[in-house]
Order: structure tokens, then sequence, then C-alpha cells
């Protein structure tokens, strides 16, 4: 069974700097699908950024950007410019590719904190 | 809707009671998800309906948890003789439904509470 593992359970960052968020996980598939969610203290789940296994380009969205590392199985999130409104809880999420098995297994999440 | 709607937003019961949870999902998406999130966790999958398909069920922890959908409409949870470690927040989202690079939106969720 795949796991995602998030080993930082709490981040800090300046407002206006940079932060990078760690995720790791383990399977034996090939193709499939990784993302991270943002929950904040309002509990509703916003997808952040989402990759696919078989594009070696990282994904970027404005602010938000990833290192897929498929090799070591390592997927970061790298939030640039980070404003008050980033403050929230981090989930680093996969997906299997193979048809009839749609659910997303999380990691734990991280708590990022912005300081103005 | 625009988005998708769960009820109640709070829930308190006492052990033993039934409870049930519902779930209106994003109009035309034909994959409906269950989550647990338990306090200072991620989400664990419960429940996976698509379409007419039988759901998959691999997530439900045990045989107090059940789960109906109708159609491509509205979802109910339902957990019999609630426990404490029931206590959660209870987490519904759903998608097109096309399998592939699909991504699922999310409710707000309902906090539930087992006294």
């Amino acid at each position: 069974a795949q796991t995602v593992t998030q080993s930082q359970p709490e981040m800090s960052v300046q407002e206006a700097e940079t932060v990078t968020l760690s995720c790791t996980y383990d399977t034996s598939e090939s193709d499939y699908y990784l993302f991270w969610y943002k929950q904040p203290p309002s509990r509703q789940m916003i997808l952040v950024i989402r990759q696919e296994a078989y594009k070696q380009q990282n994904a970027t969205e404005n602010r938000f950007s990833v290192n897929f590392q498929k090799a070591a199985k390592s997927f970061s999130l790298k939030i640039s410019d980070s404003q008050l409104g980033d403050a929230a809880m981090y989930f680093c999420a996969y997906r299997t590719s193979q048809g009839g098995s749609e659910k997303l297994v999380f990691g734990k999440g991280t708590k990022l904190t912005v300081n103005p | 809707g625009a988005g998708v709607s769960q009820s109640p937003s709070n829930k308190v019961t006492e052990k033993g009671k039934d409870v049930e949870l519902r779930c209106d999902p994003i109009s035309g998406h034909t994959a409906l998800y269950w989550y647990r999130q338990r306090l200072g966790q991620g989400l664990e999958f419960l429940i996976y309906f698509q379409g007419n398909s039988a759901p998959d069920k691999s997530g439900l922890p045990s045989d107090r948890f059940s789960a109906e959908r109708t159609g491509e409409s509205v979802s109910t949870l339902t957990i019999q003789r609630t426990q404490q470690e029931d206590s959660a927040v209870y987490l519904c989202a759903s998608s097109v439904g096309t399998g592939g690079f699909d991504t699922q939106y999310f409710g707000p969720g309902t906090r539930l509470t087992v006294l």
C-alpha cells in the first residue's frame, strides 16, 4: 500500500520570504498523481498544485511550485513571497493512476505559520 | 451548486446513538468520496462512489459505518452505535469522475463529537 510522509509537523516563515514543505511517498507504481492541498481553519480543503508522475517538468501555480524528484520519491512544495493568507495546514496526497481506485492517500500535514 | 456542501456543520451526540451526515456534491460530478480526519491527523479514506458502479468500501473502519448515494446526487454517511473514537471531522469530496488527472473538490466537513 502507498504511504505519504510529511516529516515537518510545523514550519514558520516570515512574510515575503520563501518556505519549502517536504513530502516523501512510497509506491511501486511508475505512474501516479501527486497533490498539495491547503486547509485553513475553516476546514475547507483547497487544491494548491498537482503533478503527474510521468511529467518531468515541475508544476507551478503562481507563487507555488513543486520540486518533484521521482527517483527519490520526493514531492516538496515551495511557497515564494509568503503571505499571511498562506497560513494553514498543508497536506501532501498521492493517487494511483489505476482505474477503479480513485482515493487520495494523505500525509499527516504540516502546519505553516506566517509571521508578519 | 457552487461547491460541495455538508450538513450539519457540527454534531454532538452521546455514545451509542446513531448519526447521519449528509453531503451534496457539485452538480454533474459522478464521483463522491468520504474521508475522516481525526484531530491533528491527515485524512483517511472511507468510501468512494462512482456513478452506478458498486462503491469502494475498503476504508470503512467497521460495520457500524455505512454510506448510501442515490444516482449522482446526495450521499449520506451513517454511523451506528457511535463510540468516542468516532469523534472526528468527516469530509466529503466530489469530482467529475473521468479518472486521470481528476481533481477532488472538498466540502467544509462535519465535526462529530461523541460524548
